[in-house]
């Protein structure tokens, strides 16, 4: 079976700091990639895809950065932290194909800028 | 754009009541429909899907239509449980290149015993 894995859990950086957040995915071959934040009682906000090794699209233009170095990982990371980037950070994948399958998340890296 | 419009929150409800979240979406094409549950502190789970129009999605209890007429697709569970507390997203999913899927802003529901 397929497993999705995240780390670290929970992360406290001072601003101006540098991030690094790894995903990894377990049991399938060539998934897309997600990474999402969701801040404090809001909703999902789609920060980069990838659909393959070296292909990265982001959605939001902002001072966080991802790479996909191999087929299975995908990592978020940052140069320099801001306050605003406090949040909580999802890693998802799907299938590739077609839109009916679901997206399957890890447990998430809580966040906090001080 | 598509969008996902869920209705506000919180939901506070006594155990063994019937939950009924609101759901409806506007997409250009024919999206997948899901909903998905978030518990404290954790990431989503996928509770329940719908493909096509007219289909049921079911899962522990929950049910979600999939009405095209009324471009909705609303949650119910007949009755709802404490462990049923966390916040619930509905989500459309239309191909294009990579799955991109478009999530409402969630509601929380609370169940008091």
């Amino acid at each position: 079976s397929q497993t999705i894995h995240q780390w670290p859990a929970t992360l406290v950086q001072p601003v101006g700091s540098p991030l690094s957040l790894e995903c990894t995915v377990e049991g399938t071959s060539n998934p897309n990639l997600y990474w999402y934040r969701q801040a404090a009682g809001r909703g999902l906000q789609l920060l980069f895809y990838s659909v393959g090794i070296g292909q990265i699209s982001s959605e939001v233009p902002q001072n966080l950065s991802a790479s996909r170095p191999q087929d299975r990982q995908f990592i978020l990371s940052s140069k320099k932290l801001l306050l605003s980037d406090s949040g909580f950070y999802l890693c998802a994948w799907s299938a590739g194909g077609a839109s009916n399958q679901p997206q399957h998340f890890g447990d998430g890296t809580r966040l906090s800028i001080l | 754009g598509d969008s996902v419009t869920q209705m506000e929150g919180p939901v506070t409800l006594s155990e063994e009541a019937f939950l009924t979240i609101n759901c409806t979406y506007t997409a250009t094409g024919y999206p997948s429909l899901f909903w998905y549950v978030q518990y404290p502190g954790e990431g989503l789970q996928l509770l329940l899907k719908a493909t096509k129009a007219d289909d049921k999605g079911s899962n522990k209890g929950f049910e979600a239509t999939y009405r095209k007429e009324t471009t909705s697709f609303h949650l119910e569970k007949g009755s709802v449980q404490v462990s049923d507390s966390a916040v619930y997203f509905c989500a459309l999913s239309l191909s294009g290149g990579y799955q991109k899927v478009t999530f409402g802003t969630g509601t929380k529901l609370q169940v008091i015993p």
